[in-house]
């Protein structure tokens, strides 16, 4: 039972590079969000999904998109990255949008932006 | 706007000994859950205990427990017997109801050193 899986663990850009964070989850989870960890900053919602065809902004949205084509798959994309997007980046998952539901974590990516 | 503050962002405490690991939160809903989650150098987010806020039971999962404070909105983390693995940042977190939330937010952390 894998879990959340996150690829890749570390990522090094150059300033306007685009690349995608891969997200997969096997557990069937209709829920699943992305949050981004700065030092004395917490975690911040960047994007999150309800379910498959059905996005929605979080916290701090600019400048990554995101989709969901199936249940297992959300991943997100950096279109022109920059050194603000320097961070650690984590995808969670859980049965429902409730807080009933514990999200999973996967176990992060870190990416610096030169 | 519904937040969650951790006012402490470092914390050392003596190995056995017993650490309280503070979180205010602000909202006016009536129906919400509470979390600690821990995260040790290893980077992965474990959760360390939950609270629903209609219950008025303190939570407990062995050496940690919570003191919830509803009418204060006031949810803290008491660490009993430390040991030298509860070293980690651990994160205070709520998810509120309601209007455009119904996701988990984050206190801003606080790193928690346990010294030999």
């Amino acid at each position: 039972n894998a879990g959340v899986t996150q690829t890749p663990k570390f990522q090094v850009l150059k300033t306007g590079q685009s690349m995608t964070l891969q997200c997969a989850q096997d557990m069937n989870h209709e829920y699943m969000s992305w949050y981004r960890q700065d030092p004395g900053m917490g975690l911040r919602l960047i994007h999150y999904s309800v379910g498959a065809g059905i996005t929605d902004q979080g916290e701090v949205p600019n400048g990554y998109n995101v989709s969901r084509s199936t249940t297992e798959d959300f991943p997100l994309r950096l279109l022109s990255a920059a050194p603000s997007q320097t961070s650690v980046y984590f995808c969670a998952s859980s049965y429902s949008r409730d807080g009933d539901s514990p999200l999973h974590f996967g176990n992060g990516t870190r990416l610096t932006v030169t | 706007a519904q937040t969650v503050t951790q006012s402490q962002p470092e914390m050392s405490v003596q190995e056995a000994e017993t650490v309280t690991l503070s979180c205010t939160y602000d909202t006016s809903e009536n129906n919400y859950y509470l979390f600690w989650y821990k995260q040790p150098p290893s980077r992965q987010m474990i959760l360390v205990i939950r609270q629903e806020a209609y219950k008025q039971q303190n939570a407990t999962e062995n050496r940690f427990s919570v003191n919830f404070q509803k009418a204060a909105k006031s949810f803290s983390l008491k660490i009993s017997d430390s040991q030298l693995g509860d070293t980690a940042m651990y994160f205070c977190a709520s998810f509120f109801y309601g209007g455009s939330q119904g996701n988990l937010i984050f206190g801003k952390g606080t790193k928690l050193s346990v010294k030999p």
